[in-house]
Formats: C-alpha cells, sequence, structure tokens
C-alpha cells in the first residue's frame, strides 16, 4: 500500500534554482495539500487542491505554485529558491468523505535545504 | 480565518505523569472540525482522533482522552500515566466545514523520562 508518495525525500538547492517536488496519491482522493514544517511554527498551509484542475492558496503561498493536472498528482514547484524556503514539506490527502473519518492522510516528508 | 494555538511548546514529565496538552481555537463557523496528531521522533504523522462541533462528548482511548469545549473554544488532549513511547510533537488542527483549509497549531513537544 503505497498512500502518499512524496519525491524527492531530500534537496539542495542553491538560491535562485528551482525545483518540483511531486505528491502522488493511489487513494482516489479528491483534497490534496501542501504543507511546510518548521521548528515552532508547526505546519502551515502553503497550497491546496479540491480536485483535478483546481487549486487554492493557503496560509503561507508566497513563492510557491502548484498544479494538480491529474487527480492523483499535486505537484509544488519553487520557481527561485530562497533560503526562507529551507523546511520540510509535506504533502496530505484527504476525501470529502474523510472529514467524517477524520484522516488526512501524509506523506513521509520532503527535507529542502537551500543555500 | 481560522487560528489554533498550542501556548505549551515544550513539556517534560516524568513517566506514569498524567499530562495535559493544550489546544485553544478561533473559528467564526458553526460547523468544524478538530483533529488532534502525533509526531514521533521518525518524522511521521499518526492521526490520533477527530471531534466535529456539533459532539462535544468528551472521548477516552486507551490512557488518551480529550476534552472539548466549546464554551472556551478548547479540544485539550490528556495522557494518563506517560510512557516513554508517548515522547513526540502533537499538533492540534482545525478545519472548517465551508472551505476544506486544514489549519494546524505550532505544536506541543512532550518529552517523557523514564
Amino acid at each position: 500500500n503505497a498512500g502518499v508518495t512524496q519525491t524527492p525525500k531530500f534537496r539542495v538547492l542553491k538560491t535562485g534554482q528551482s525545483m518540483t517536488l511531486l505528491c502522488a496519491q493511489d487513494m482516489n482522493h479528491e483534497y490534496m495539500y501542501w504543507y511546510r514544517q518548521d521548528p515552532g511554527m508547526g505546519l502551515r498551509l502553503i497550497h491546496y487542491s479540491v480536485g483535478e484542475g483546481t487549486t487554492a492558496k493557503g496560509e503561507v503561498p508566497d513563492g510557491y505554485n502548484v498544479s494538480r493536472l491529474k487527480k492523483q498528482n499535486f505537484l509544488l514547484g519553487l520557481e527561485s529558491a530562497a533560503p526562507s524556503q529551507t523546511s520540510v514539506y509535506f504533502c496530505a490527502s484527504t476525501s470529502p468523505a474523510g472529514w467524517n473519518t477524520g484522516e488526512l492522510f501524509f506523506g513521509e516528508g520532503s527535507r529542502l535545504t537551500v543555500l | 480565518a481560522q487560528k489554533v494555538t498550542q501556548a505549551q511548546t515544550e513539556i517534560s514529565v516524568v513517566e506514569k505523569e498524567d499530562v495535559t496538552l493544550d489546544c485553544v481555537y478561533e473559528t467564526r463557523d458553526t460547523t468544524y472540525y478538530l483533529f488532534w496528531y502525533k509526531q514521533p521522533p521518525s518524522g511521521e504523522l499518526v492521526f490520533l482522533i477527530r471531534r466535529n462541533s456539533f459532539d462535544e462528548q468528551n472521548e477516552i482511548s486507551g490512557r488518551y482522552s480529550w476534552n472539548f469545549q466549546k464554551s472556551t473554544s478548547s479540544f485539550n488532549f490528556t495522557i494518563t500515566a506517560s510512557q516513554v513511547v508517548d515522547s513526540a510533537v502533537y499538533f492540534c488542527a482545525l478545519i472548517q466545514y465551508n472551505n476544506n483549509d486544514m489549519r494546524f497549531g505550532a505544536g506541543t513537544r512532550l518529552t517523557v523520562k523514564p
């Protein structure tokens, strides 16, 4: 059971470089989320999607772009990485009914360092 | 917009002590869901419990219990007879029914010493 898979798990970038984080889920979930986790700040929502072809901004969207071209994939892009984007990124997914069961399924996290 | 506050940044207890983790939330919606997640040192996020705004019954699951009080906008989590394996960061989270935007608190790091 793959669940939610994030690629890559680790990445080191130089300031100004671009990269894309891929989140893939095999549970046919409609909703997908990207969070970043920083010490003392918990998880902060970057962007989310409630269905294929739709995205919405979360709490800290600046400097990031997302796309949901396929239902199972949610991509997070950094066009010009900055040291402030050094963080651990988590992807998560659920279904509308998931709010009744309560579970948001998380990936294992991707650690990004921007030098 | 909704907000979750976990005022306790770190808590340290000795094994077998009881410990309560506080969570205070803000929302303008009358329909919402509250959650607790655990993040052990290995880094993954583990779902513990979910509560909807219409269900104020307290819940007990083994050594874990949750106290939901709408009057004080709080959803506190108590671990009874703590164990070393309970050492983790615990997050409280809130989602409003109409916007699918799930917000987390800053987390409380619990250390249980033997």
